[in-house]
């Protein structure tokens, strides 16, 4: 079975500094998709990235990119000069195919320190 | 306007009382998702719908039931409400084919059962 894992409850960063939240999935497919979503106090999930797992470059998005690593099945987000704003909870998620549910990992909090 | 809205936010209710909870779409989309999420364990599927006439469980489906009365509308329903069912319930959009696979969250609703 499909399972995503997410290794730091808690991660804090100063404003303005670069941090990388970590997520590692176990699956034997070859083809799926691995999402980063961003869920606010508003308790909104906000979908901040997506990786396809057949294309080799890392996807990107302003300040956020990934770094995919499918021999390792690890999918790390990197977020870039940090600001108040992005502080929330992070989920990795990660899915088969589209008719197939999503599996999500436990959750990171993200800090922003002032 | 909300592309996703879920009615009530927040519900505190007793044991053995029948609970519904009410997701409402204006985006147009076929599928639609009922996720709960447990501090420390991320989101899980409780039931998902393809279309109207296409309801299926999820993973932990037991003590729920659905109703998918139009494209725009699924309700959760609890028929009779137990304290470890106290968790934030999400519900999810997704279109079908054509466009992204990207999830669009509601805001969720907090239950509480006493």
């Amino acid at each position: 079975a499909q399972t995503v894992t997410q290794s730091q409850p808690e991660m804090s960063v100063q404003e303005a500094e670069t941090v990388t939240l970590s997520c590692t999935y176990d699956t034997s497919e070859s083809d799926y998709y691995l999402f980063w979503y961003k869920q606010p106090p508003s308790r909104q999930m906000i979908l901040v990235i997506r990786q396809e797992a057949y294309k080799q470059q890392n996807a990107t998005e302003n300040r956020f990119s990934v770094n995919f690593q499918k021999a390792a099945k690890s999918f790390s987000l990197k977020i870039s000069d940090s600001q108040l704003g992005d502080a929330a909870m992070y989920f990795c998620a990660y899915r088969k195919d589209s008719n197939y549910q999503l599996i999500w990992g436990a959750g990171t909090k993200l800090i922003i320190k002032p | 306007d909300a592309d996703v809205t879920q009615t009530p936010r927040n519900r505190i209710t007793k044991t053995g009382k029948r609970i519904m909870l009410e997701c409402s779409q204006t985006k147009g989309h076929d599928r639609m998702y009922w996720y709960r999420q447990d501090p420390g364990l991320g989101l899980r599927l409780i039931y998902y719908s393809f279309d109207v006439k296409d309801i299926n469980k999820g993973e932990i489906s037991d003590g729920y039931s659905v109703s998918r009365q139009a494209q725009a509308k699924f309700s959760l329903s609890l028929e009779s409400a137990i304290p470890n069912q106290t968790a934030l319930y999400f519900c999810a959009t997704r279109k079908e084919t054509g466009g992204s696979d990207t999830q669009y969250f509601g805001p969720g609703t907090r239950l509480t059962v006493l």
